[in-house]
């Protein structure tokens, strides 16, 4: 099983909500991440998580708050987000340390603010 | 800073033609390099990895080579057939990560296979 799982498919929120996107996997991967993709773009990196520990932040603004609660899951918590922010939103995982660390993504959360 | 080029952006083709993706970058110093499929709206599935130790990799009608010195890698497509329509990706993971992988992509091929 290669897969991961993301949910909601399809996101509309406004720009006061507060909303939270999530990413399973059951590979026993100890690397993952979030990325986001505007249209005709390549994904741009934003978090990743590595042994349930937060290893990399591109910079990412503040109403973007990651979470990795276990070693399947990780979340995506939303708040006041802006327009420009509406986007496909990406999570990966891959195993941790290896020269051949594969990574795998999910279907994607298609999100709209509003 | 690690630069990935991808030509062309985008590519026509009729059924049953080879083709040839090309993906160029400007760090050799990579562990691997990694091509991806993306069908409109969706996420990426992983093709072909190659490690930088590597020359090739095949994967059915799919050959991807790597020449690190140069810079550039091939993703070499036979006998192409409408379902293999989608952006094409490659991307690379620089030395240096231990803790996760920052991959760098590149602008993607659109690749049509016109029935």
């Amino acid at each position: 099983d290669t897969e991961v799982t993301q949910t909601p498919k399809h996101l509309v929120m406004g720009m006061t909500n507060k909303k939270s996107l999530k990413c399973e996997q059951h590979m026993g991967h100890r690397a993952m991440y979030w990325y986001k993709q505007k249209a005709k773009k390549p994904p741009e990196l934003m978090f990743v998580y590595s042994y349930e520990k937060l290893s990399i932040n591109e910079s990412v603004p503040s109403r973007f708050s990651p979470e990795c609660p276990n070693s399947s899951l990780l979340n995506l918590h939303l708040h006041a987000l802006q327009p420009e922010d509406s986007a496909l939103y990406l999570c990966a995982s891959s195993r941790f340390g290896l020269a051949e660390n594969i990574q795998y993504f999910g279907a994607g959360t298609r999100l709209s603010v509003l | 800073k690690q630069e990935v080029t991808q030509i062309p952006a985008a590519l026509s083709v009729p059924e049953g033609e080879n083709l040839v993706l090309n993906c160029s970058f400007t760090d050799s110093a990579i562990y691997n390099l990694q091509w991806f499929r993306q069908d409109p709206g969706k996420g990426l599935t992983s093709l072909l990895l190659i490690q930088s130790s590597q020359r090739e990799q095949t994967s059915g009608r799919l050959n991807a080579s790597l020449d690190k010195s140069s810079g550039r890698s091939t993703l070499y497509i036979a006998a192409s057939q409408p379902g293999d329509s989608a952006t094409y990706l490659c991307a690379v993971r620089p030395m240096g990560e231990t803790s996760g992988s920052r991959l760098t992509f590149g602008e993607g091929t659109q690749l049509t296979v016109n029935p």
